[in-house]
């Protein structure tokens, strides 16, 4: 079982739509959640985080997190072709390797006009 | 410069020939990752440098790819007798760390170097 799993999709959604993106991992003791996008041929940024259960919002982007059944999701709000990217879900475990980020292998989104 | 620097740009060797790939982290970041992106996939992470401890060298393909970074500063990624299958874009990125925080997931990467091996 990878460390963290995302569908790789693509998904695809019109203009206007939510886009949801979701993630799950293996390591119960994760801390800390973070989402980044990467646009092509660009390398990634980080665009949100989380560390406690619940929700956060910032603008059009809300993160979820879900300790229990250990999941994170990203929702995109009026989705706009210019969110068209690499969505990666990254993950600070508690394991031995002391605050690394893992990664998972990304989910391309696609928004059409 | 404020950010991560990486060079060279862009490579292209020969198959056999061994290569050098240099990053200049920010300054006063501590951690500091090297991946590899082949094209359409997702990052593959190589190796990993927190302070002065040792380095996690888990995802390094075979014992062809070795990494160091003096300090808290430059890191160099070397792959020997390079092979056509190693041509992807290398990044790299550092961040501050200090716990499982923001600081420390907000990674900043560089442009990366892209290899190609005919």
């Amino acid at each position: 079982q990878k460390e963290v799993e995302q569908n790789s999709g693509p998904l695809s959604v019109p203009e206007g739509a939510i886009a949801s993106l979701n993630c799950t991992y293996s390591d119960r003791g994760s801390q800390s959640f973070f989402w980044y996008r990467q646009y092509s041929g660009k390398s990634p940024e980080l665009i949100m985080f989380i560390y406690s259960n619940g929700d956060k919002e910032d603008g059009r982007f809300t993160v979820q997190l879900n300790k229990a059944s250990q999941y994170v999701s990203l929702l995109i709000r009026d989705s706009q072709p210019s969110d068209s990217a690499t969505y990666l879900c990254a993950v600070i475990g508690g394991g031995t390797s002391y605050g690394k980020l893992t990664f998972g292998q990304g989910t391309i989104l696609t928004v059409h006009p | 410069g404020a950010g991560v620097s990486q060079s060279p740009s862009n490579k292209v060797t020969e198959k056999g020939k061994d290569v050098e790939l240099r990053c200049d982290p920010i300054s006063g970041h501590t951690a500091l990752y090297w991946y590899r992106q082949r094209l359409g996939q997702g990052l593959e992470f190589l190796i990993y440098f927190q302070g002065n401890s040792a380095p996690d060298k888990s995802g390094l393909p075979s014992d062809r790819f070795s990494a160091e970074r003096t300090g808290e500063s430059v890191s160099t990624l070397t792959i020997q007798r390079t092979q056509q299958e190693d041509s992807a874009v290398y990044l790299c990125a550092s961040s501050l760390a200090g716990g499982p925080w923001r600081a420390t997931g907000e990674l900043f990467f560089g442009e990366g170097s892209r290899l190609t091996v005919l």
